[in-house]
């Protein structure tokens, strides 16, 4: 069964800490994608990525960054984190074109 | 900008009654995706709808998609309290190349009372 392995199922971290999330997919997809959920919002991209070494910004990327050194490990990366971090994190990957994406279980983060 | 709008936010329905979720999106779309989302869970997949005047059908859900009104809708009929979860209608877009991209809506909170 293909599958999308966030780290972490809940996190709490302090306000100004360096926050890590990482996510990997065994599928060998090109694509990688991380999304916060917020009730109400729906999901919002925060960067994505298409090859290794590579990286996009997406609609929401300010106070994140991420990595990808190998093509299955997609990491989002709090350089500080803030209160208005605390969210749902999905990371979830696809294949070249149209053929679908596979979802992550999420990682909830509480920054206090 | 792609914007994906949902219809209704909230729905509460009555056990045995049909209804209709709408899903409009505001610029040409290669295809179009339905999530389902129990609380505390991940995203499943319910739908993928590729091409002008689709339809498919899953049970008690039924989703369609007109590309030309960039309108997709997702009918439940006969609704029955396992239905009730969130919603999500996701729009795909190519942002160069093969490379493809997933907007979503805002989600319908969907609650099916006996």
């Amino acid at each position: 069964d293909v599958k999308v392995t966030q780290s972490s199922r809940y996190l709490v971290k302090r306000t100004g800490e360096k926050v890590f999330l990482e996510c990997v997919q065994d599928m060998d997809h090109e694509n990688m994608f991380w999304y916060r959920q917020d009730p109400g919002l729906g999901l919002r991209l925060i960067y994505f990525s298409y090859d290794v070494k590579m990286k996009e910004k997406g609609d929401i990327p300010e106070g994140y960054s991420v990595s990808r050194e190998k093509k299955e490990r997609f990491s989002l990366i709090l350089e500080s984190a803030s209160t208005n971090q605390t969210s749902m994190y999905l990371c979830a990957s696809s294949s070249l074109g149209p053929y679908g994406y596979t979802f992550g279980s999420g990682t909830r983060l509480t920054v206090v | 900008e792609l914007k994906v709008e949902q219809n209704p936010l909230f729905l509460s329905m009555q056990e045995g009654k049909n209804y209709t979720i709408y899903c409009n999106y505001s610029t040409t779309s290669d295809r179009l995706y339905w999530y389902r989302q129990d609380p505390g869970k991940s995203l499943e997949s319910l739908f993928v709808l590729l091409s002008n005047g689709a339809v498919k059908q899953e049970g008690r859900l039924m989703a369609s998609l007109d590309t030309k009104a960039r309108l997709s809708t997702l009918h439940i009929t006969a609704a029955v309290h396992d239905l009730s979860a969130t919603y999500f209608c996701a729009v795909d877009t190519n942002s160069g190349g093969s490379n493809y991209k997933l907007t979503f809506g805002k989600g319908t909170l969907l609650t099916v009372n006996p």
